[in-house]
């Protein structure tokens, strides 16, 4: 099965400053079939993006997507403080879909 | 809009089973196909398997091969997971999502529809 590597682990960041996190995977991705999802404490995963690049409903223009292959990106232009929460890449290329360990994005 | 609305939180002894419900309100399954993740405390999320509720046919991670049990009841557009054989460290939520594309398609999906999870937890 395919292994996601997140990185960092955690994300220091101000609310209005950009965040860029990784999400890496062993082996090429099919049709770059990955998504992303952000998760707040007590709350289920929302799904961000999907197709490594697409923005899911009701998403804001500030979430964006990029990557092919084995290595994705997730960048929040300007970090509002709602977007202080946990933020998981999914591969779906392969059977079975997988998950990344997570990257915590938290107010420094 | 179509909600996953899922059973209330359970404590089993270890040893024992434990059964989670997922229903579509507001709408039915359609030919959508139904996960179960859990994520256990702290931890990341972890996709145990599916079923397409329309053929009745499910699918199981291998770390839970022969102890998961995944149906569908069409007519109440409800669908279940059994847990058997529970042990401490399956104590986590469970969430039951909707997988976006036909299964005909390709196998697995994205989810993007998600119940709110079920607290299962295993302690003697």
């Amino acid at each position: 099965e395919i292994v996601l590597t997140q990185s960092p682990g955690t994300l220091s960041l101000s609310p209005g400053e950009r965040a860029t996190l990784s999400c890496r995977a062993s082996q090429s991705v099919s049709s770059s079939y990955l998504a992303w999802y952000q998760q707040k404490p007590g709350q289920a995963p929302r799904l961000l993006i999907y197709g490594a690049s697409s923005r899911a409903t009701g998403i804001p223009d500030r979430f964006s997507g990029s990557g092919s292959g084995t290595d994705f990106t997730l960048t929040i232009s300007r970090l509002e403080p709602e977007d202080f929460a946990v933020y998981y890449c999914q591969q779906y290329g392969s059977s079975p879909n997988t998950f990344g360990p997570g990257t915590k994005v938290d107010i420094k | 809009q179509v909600q996953l609305v899922q059973s209330g939180a359970e404590v089993k002894k270890p040893g024992s089973s434990v059964k989670v419900s997922c229903k579509a309100s507001g709408g039915t399954f359609s030919s959508y196909t139904i996960s179960w993740v859990r994520q256990a405390p702290g931890q990341g999320l972890e996709w145990m398997g599916r079923i397409i509720p329309i053929l009745g046919i499910a699918n199981y991670a291998q770390k839970f091969q022969g102890r998961v049990t995944i149906t569908a009841d069409k007519s109440t557009s409800t669908a279940y997971m059994e847990l058997s054989s529970l042990r401490s460290e399956d104590t986590a939520v469970y969430y039951c999502a909707r997988e976006y594309g036909p299964h005909w398609q390709q196998p697995d999906w994205y989810f993007d529809l998600w119940g709110r999870g079920t607290l299962v937890t295993v302690s003697s």
